[in-house]
This record gives C-alpha cells, structure tokens and sequence, in this order.
C-alpha cells in the first residue's frame, strides 16, 4: 500500500524556475526521505528529515516536514535540464518492521 | 567505494518458467532491501535480510522469495512467472537495519515476462 502520495503527478517548468513538490502521508513516522530517479533507472538519495526536524537544506535542496499535518514538501531552487526525473517520497515508520513506503512520484520535467 | 551492483540488468523470460536476480551491496553494507517498481502499483516492498536471516516481508506471493549469503550478498528468486511480474526490481542496501540507515539503491534489473 502506498503510504505517500506527491503532489502535483507531473510539473513542467523553465530552467532557473524553482520548483515545488508535495507529499503526504498517513501514518506517524520516524523520518520521511526522498529520492530521484532518471528514466526507470535507480534511486539515488537526496535527503533525509527526521520526524522532529522542520526543515532542512542540501545544496539547492530544501526540505521541510509538518508533522501535524502529515505532510513533506521538496524545493528545488534554479533548476537544470539535469533536475529532469522522478522524485519520489519516503515514509519509514520505524520499529522492528522497517521498510521504505513510496509514494507514486512527481515527474519533472524541466525545459532548456 | 563502489555503489549497489545488480546482475542481470536486463532479463526477458516466459510465463511459467523462474528467475533468480542478484545484488551485491556496498562494501561494508549488512541489510540489503529489494523493492519492486511496476507503473501501476509503483515502488512496493518485497523483504529486507540482514545476517542472513529474513527480517521482513512485504505483501508478495510465496513466489517471491530471496536469501542472503555470508559477504551480505542477496539473491532474490520468482517461480513460476507471471506476466504481472514484469517489473524493475530494485535493491538497497544500507550500513545496518533500522529506521536510522539510509538505503542506497543499485540500477535495477528490469524482467520482462512474455
């Protein structure tokens, strides 16, 4: 079962735009991370927040987590044709049963 | 260092017959997770081992089934395909079990059952 959902499916936008990605979940969790993946090829780690974390960085990165709200939002800055893939939110719940929940992904496309 | 390996990447098989996919971690790396990525179902846990014991299964047939060698390195079997198998199979591996780890992913291998 799919534990986060991203918002918007898919978003296009022009190099040097920022864009926005959502995610929201439906159960506690212990942290929330995300991940890209380029045309169907594996996912490469982008970052992690900790469920008592509210926001972090990365590079042109920004992360933030509203607990009470059960939901995650992605902020990439400046964007490239390069940031062009899939991004794709994490839950993992903690506990002895650990294992990643996926939501279905935002395809983003950015135009040259 | 290098990263997760998979072999094969790629894989064409027929219904009925089985395949046996497998994963080299990160050097260091003791858990190893595989992942299954279908367009209509997306990414979907299958099981997570670490020293050679099964921690953790997802909601998959008995079909599905993996292990996990001594140097960390995972396999994972599907018998008696289905064409619903076709998938990118996908796995990860991390320093240790554990809310905490971070899971790093290999490329895949994609099956295609005809």
């Amino acid at each position: 079962s799919q534990q986060g959902e991203e918002d918007p499916q898919a978003l296009s936008i022009q190099e040097g735009e920022n864009a926005t990605m959502n995610c929201s979940y439906k159960t506690s969790i212990n942290n929330l991370q995300w991940y890209r993946q380029n045309s169907g090829r594996g996912l490469v780690h982008l970052i992690l927040i900790r469920s008592n974390e509210r926001e972090k960085h990365s590079g042109r990165l920004r992360v933030t987590l509203d607990t009470s709200k059960k939901s995650s939002s992605l902020l990439i800055t400046a964007s490239r044709a390069a940031d062009t893939a899939s991004y794709f939110c994490a839950t993992n719940s903690g506990g002895s049963n650990y294992k990643l929940t996926f939501g279905k992904g935002t395809l983003l496309t950015v135009n040259p | 260092k290098a990263g997760v390996t998979q072999t094969p990447r790629y894989l064409i098989k027929t219904r009925g017959q089985q395949v046996t996919l497998s994963c080299s971690p990160i050097s260091g790396h003791r858990s190893v997770s595989w992942y299954q990525q279908t367009p209509g179902q997306g990414l979907q846990f299958l099981f997570e081992y670490f020293s050679e014991t099964q921690r953790n299964k997802g909601n998959f047939p008995g079909r599905f089934s993996g292990r996990q060698f001594s140097n960390s390195r995972s396999e994972m079997n599907v018998s008696t395909l289905e064409l619903g198998d076709s998938a990118l199979y996908l796995c990860a591996s991390s320093l240790l079990p554990g809310p905490k780890e971070t899971q790093y992913f290999g490329p895949g291998t994609r099956l295609l059952v005809l």
